[in-house]
């Protein structure tokens, strides 16, 4: 079974300039996480997909940033327009959602932002 | 509010020494614990989780954790540390029942010394 997935891996763009990452999650996994690590700090929740809906999007620093799922499967996180400080390793996660258990949460192996 | 605090964000070992990462967290409600680690070039795999079952919590690699609710610790042990252990280990805390975000702590890289 694949796991998560991550595309680009890495990015380098200049300051104003868009980027779009992609995540594809485990195959049936209703949850889909976004999750950021800014060099030298701790990895921090970004927000949260139940299928297609945003269940928290508490995370999210600003309004440059948008993040969708569109028919609750694969997910994209696009920074418009990207800023020096957004500059780090985005994670996404994905979990099938049992609501009586703990949920494993699974990563993907991240995408390393560079924003000149 | 949830957080985690782990101590040492370096820790070096011989190899067959006693491997401990410290992890201390902070929760208003009952909190499920995990352990994540990440190897170089990959995502973060799951090593183990305390879901108010035991105490002590066994996970991959030789790796355990014990939770003490008095302490408010859940720190990472393995008795003899291997080269293959080199990474860095995550301590992270989330609300029980279902799914949930995860709170990190700041990462601890480990070295293996030969």
């Amino acid at each position: 079974e694949a796991g998560v997935t991550q595309f680009p891996s890495h990015s380098v763009i200049e300051k104003g300039q868009t980027v779009t990452l992609r995540c594809d999650p485990i195959s049936g996994h209703d949850n889909l996480y976004w999750y950021r690590r800014v060099m030298g700090k701790e990895i921090k929740f970004l927000l949260h997909f139940v299928k297609e809906s945003k269940q928290d999007e508490s995370g999210m620093p600003n309004n440059r940033f948008l993040a969708e799922r569109t028919g609750g499967t694969y997910s994209t996180l696009k920074v418009q327009p990207a800023e020096l400080e957004d500059s780090g390793v985005y994670f996404c996660a994905s979990s099938q959602g049992d609501t009586k258990l703990s949920d494993t949460q699974y990563f993907g192996p991240g995408t390393r932002l560079t924003v000149l | 509010a949830q957080s985690v605090t782990q101590l040492g964000s370096h820790v070096s070992v011989s190899e067959g020494a006693l491997v401990l990462l410290r992890c201390n967290y902070s929760s208003s409600v009952p909190p499920y614990l995990f352990w994540y680690v990440q190897y170089p070039n990959q995502g973060l795999q799951l090593l183990l989780k305390y879901t108010s079952a035991a105490t002590l919590v066994k996970g991959i690699n030789g790796f355990e954790a014990e939770f003490k609710k008095s302490e408010t610790s859940f720190h990472l042990t393995k008795p003899s540390a291997h080269m293959s252990d080199a990474a860095e280990y995550f301590c992270a805390v989330s609300k029980i029942q279902g799914a949930q975000k995860l709170v990190f702590g700041q990462g601890t890289r480990l070295t293996i010394n030969p």
